[in-house]
């Protein structure tokens, strides 16, 4: 079975570009899917086909491909860019592979 | 506005039942692969079971199958799961998920994912 690996964290400071990776042989052959999830709240998708951006969410958020590596970047990171950050991706007959999550944290 | 709605979570024994449904608004409901996916206290999100259109094809994860059933009336935009001799380890927050990849033959289209807020299911005695 596939499996998606992400960092568990990551640190940025205000304003900078946090950088979030999600590795997988999955990703070599299916778009990556990523969600944000803030404490109490339900998961909102940031980004869809790898680096397409629903209507509504920031242009900040911004999603790239290479290879078995997606990543997802924030630029000009904000506080309430606080969060936990899923990558997941569509497997064998579309069914949904995770990564592990990673925590977003401003300082 | 794409809603999606769910509710029936709460507290159930070991070895009880509950069953969860899911208000779908704003979209096409029976064109869309639905989901059903939960996360446990402190961890990660994991696919416990999706229904395609027209209930042509439906997976569970091994951890529910055998013990849970998804379904769906697409009259109403309601997509349910019947969750029974729950476990300790079901004790989660579910959601309700749409899934915005529509496959036709060999040809993806791809749409955004919509999540519900989740209902809480917590099973203890």
């Amino acid at each position: 079975s596939y499996k998606l690996t992400q960092p568990s964290s990551v640190s940025v400071s205000p304003g900078q570009t946090a950088r979030i990776t999600c590795s997988g042989d999955l990703l070599a052959k299916k778009y990556a899917r990523w969600l944000q999830q803030k404490p109490g709240q339900g998961p909102l998708m940031v980004i869809y086909k790898d680096s397409e951006r629903p209507s509504g969410i920031s242009a900040r958020f911004s999603g790239s491909s290479s290879g078995t590596t997606v990543t997802l970047t924030i630029s000009g990171a904000q506080a309430d860019d606080e969060a936990d950050y899923y990558c997941y991706s569509a497997a064998d007959k579309n069914l949904w592979v995770f990564g592990g999550g990673t925590k977003l944290t401003v300082i | 506005e794409v809603q999606l709605v769910e509710s029936g979570g709460g507290l159930a024994p070991p070895g009880g039942s509950l069953r969860l449904s899911c208000a779908a608004s704003g979209f096409t409901f029976s064109i869309y692969t639905m989901n059903w996916v939960r996360q446990a206290p402190g961890k990660g999100l994991e696919l416990v079971s999706s229904i395609s259109t027209s209930n042509s094809n439906k997976f569970y994860s091994d951890s529910v199958k055998g013990r849970f059933t998804i379904s769906r009336d697409d009259a109403k935009n309601l997509l349910y799961l019947q969750m029974n001799s729950l476990r300790v380890e079901d004790t989660a927050v579910y959601y309700c998920v749409r899934d915005g990849l529509r496959s036709f033959g060999s040809d993806d289209f791809y749409e955004v994912d919509y999540w519900g807020q989740g209902t809480l299911v917590t099973v203890s005695s």
